[in-house]
């Protein structure tokens, strides 16, 4: 099955700055999907890509779509506490099956950790 | 608004309870899905609804029940649970089922079972 290689699996930083982090697959995938989750909540959708080679801000974040499309990043500038939480990144691709496309393929999780 | 709500917040049933899980969403969304989360694990898909109707069940025990009485709920019923169904439950909702619609999630139900 399909799989995604998000790295790294943690980060630990000092406020103001830059988190980069990234999401890789043998397989192509045709949407990219960024989503913070805070502990004991649900997963909040950052930035959503759907075409290879674009780049898409949202404040302080901004993610990319690989040119491959095996591949998207995100990065985080000027980090401030309330970054904290688990990052995950998820692909959808084409789906053979009667409801094709609706499935997410997740990473593991990038946990970030900023120090005051 | 992309808000999908879930309750309760927190459930503990023992192994011969039978409780239900709800979740509701009032975008217009078509699809709704439940997903089983253990701790620092990328959320596991149970099971995907389209216009009410059941479009995937992973192979997720019978102990776990979903039911969609209509397009802006969806219910989750258990009965029977083991100590590792313990985890958090999430829904989400996506305006249709295809490359183009992104998932939202709600706040998720945290289930203990002992």
């Amino acid at each position: 099955g399909q799989q995604l290689n998000q790295s790294p699996q943690s980060m630990f930083i000092q406020e103001g700055e830059d988190v980069s982090m990234n999401c890789t697959s043998s397989s192509i995938f045709n949407t990219w999907l960024w989503y913070k989750q805070d502990p004991g909540e649900g997963p909040v959708l950052l930035i959503a890509l759907y075409k290879a080679g674009e780049l898409t801000s949202n404040g302080r974040l901004t993610a990319q779509f690989g040119i491959t499309r095996k591949d998207s990043f995100l990065n985080i500038s000027a980090s401030i506490p309330s970054d904290v939480g688990i990052y995950f990144c998820a692909g959808q691709a084409t789906w053979m099956a009667e409801t094709s496309g609706s499935r997410l393929t997740f990473g593991e999780g990038t946990q970030l950790t900023v120090n005051p | 608004d992309t808000e999908v709500t879930q309750t309760p917040k927190h459930l503990v049933m023992g192994m011969t309870n039978k409780k239900s899980l709800k979740c509701e969403q009032h975008m217009g969304h078509r699809a709704m899905y439940w997903y089983k989360q253990k701790a620092k694990k990328p959320p596991e898909l149970m099971f995907v609804y389209s216009y009410e109707k059941l479009s995937i069940n992973e192979s997720v025990p019978s102990r776990f029940s979903p039911e969609c009485p209509n397009s802006s709920l969806l219910n989750l019923h258990l009965h029977a649970l083991q100590p590792e169904d313990s985890a958090l439950y999430l829904c989400a909702s996506s305006l249709g089922l295809g490359l183009r619609y992104e998932q939202y999630f709600g706040p998720g139900t945290r289930l203990t079972v002992t």
